[in-house]
C-alpha cells in the first residue's frame, strides 16, 4: 500500500458543480496535510492547508478525519479555471521527518 | 516578494554527461527541498536542508547525485554521470520552517538522449 493514495481521475464536471476529492494516508502519527495544485507543466502551488477543525478559502474547503486516515478537498461552483491536477501533501515525523506527495488527481471543468 | 528562481529551465544532454541545476530560494526561508517528478506522479523528495546541512537525503542517489547549500542560501543540484532514467523534472522548493508549506520554482525540465 503506498503511504499517500489519491484516485487518479479524470473528474469531468461541468462548470458550477460541487466536486470532492480524497487522499488516504497510512501513518496515522502523520502530522500536517496539504493541498497543492498543479497546472499541465507549471509547479505545484501550494492551495491549502488542513487543519484538524477544517479549513475554508473562498469555494474552497479541506479536511481531515484522523480516525479514518483521510484529507478531502471540496470544490464548490466549479470554475474553468479550477482545472488542474490535484496533490495532497502528508508530512510525519516518525523515523525522520518525511514529507509525502501523492500522485494527484486530475479534475477537469467544462463549459 | 520573488519567489523561488531555479536555473536552467530547460536542459538537454547527453547520456553519461554531467549536469548542474541551480536554485535561490525565497528569502528568510530555512528549509529547501529537492523534488524528482515524473510524468504522472507527484514529486518525490531527493534531498532537504535547514540551513546549511543536509537533513534528509536517504532518497538521493549518492552513487551520481550531489548537493550543496553554501551558507545556506542557493543551492546546487548536480548529476554526473547523468543516466537515461533521469529524465524528469527537477524542482527546488522552500519553506520558512519544515513542516510548513512549501513554494516551488518553475523547475528544470531534463531530457537525458
Amino acid at each position: 500500500r503506498k503511504e499517500v493514495e489519491q484516485d487518479p481521475g479524470p473528474f469531468n464536471v461541468p462548470e458550477g458543480a460541487t466536486v470532492a476529492f480524497n487522499c488516504t494516508y497510512s501513518n496515522s502519527a502523520s502530522q500536517s496535510f496539504f493541498w497543492y495544485r498543479q497546472d499541465c507543466r507549471k509547479e505545484p502551488k501550494l492551495l491549502m492547508s488542513v487543519y484538524s477543525s477544517g479549513n475554508e478559502d473562498g469555494r474552497f474547503t479541506a479536511q481531515l478525519n484522523r480516525a479514518s486516515q483521510y484529507i478531502s478537498l471540496l470544490i464548490r461552483d466549479s470554475k474553468l479555471s479550477d482545472s488542474a491536477t490535484y496533490l495532497c501533501v502528508v508530512t510525519g515525523n516518525t523515523g525522520g521527518f518525511k514529507t509525502i506527495f501523492g500522485a494527484g488527481t486530475r479534475l477537469f471543468v467544462k463549459a | 516578494e520573488a519567489g523561488v528562481v531555479q536555473s536552467p529551465r530547460y536542459k538537454i544532454i547527453e547520456k553519461k554527461q554531467p549536469v548542474a541545476f541551480w536554485c535561490n530560494p525565497i528569502s528568510g526561508h530555512n528549509t529547501l527541498y529537492w523534488y524528482r517528478q515524473n510524468l504522472g506522479q507527484g514529486p518525490e523528495l531527493l534531498i532537504r536542508y535547514e540551513n546549511e546541512e543536509a537533513v534528509d537525503d536517504s532518497q538521493l542517489p549518492k552513487d551520481r547525485f550531489s548537493a550543496e547549500r553554501l551558507k545556506g542560501v542557493d543551492s546546487t543540484l548536480k548529476i554526473q554521470p547523468a543516466e537515461l532514467g533521469d529524465s524528469a523534472v527537477y524542482l527546488c522548493a522552500s519553506s520558512l520552517v519544515t513542516g510548513s508549506g512549501a513554494f516551488f520554482g518553475q523547475g528544470t525540465r531534463l531530457t537525458v538522449v
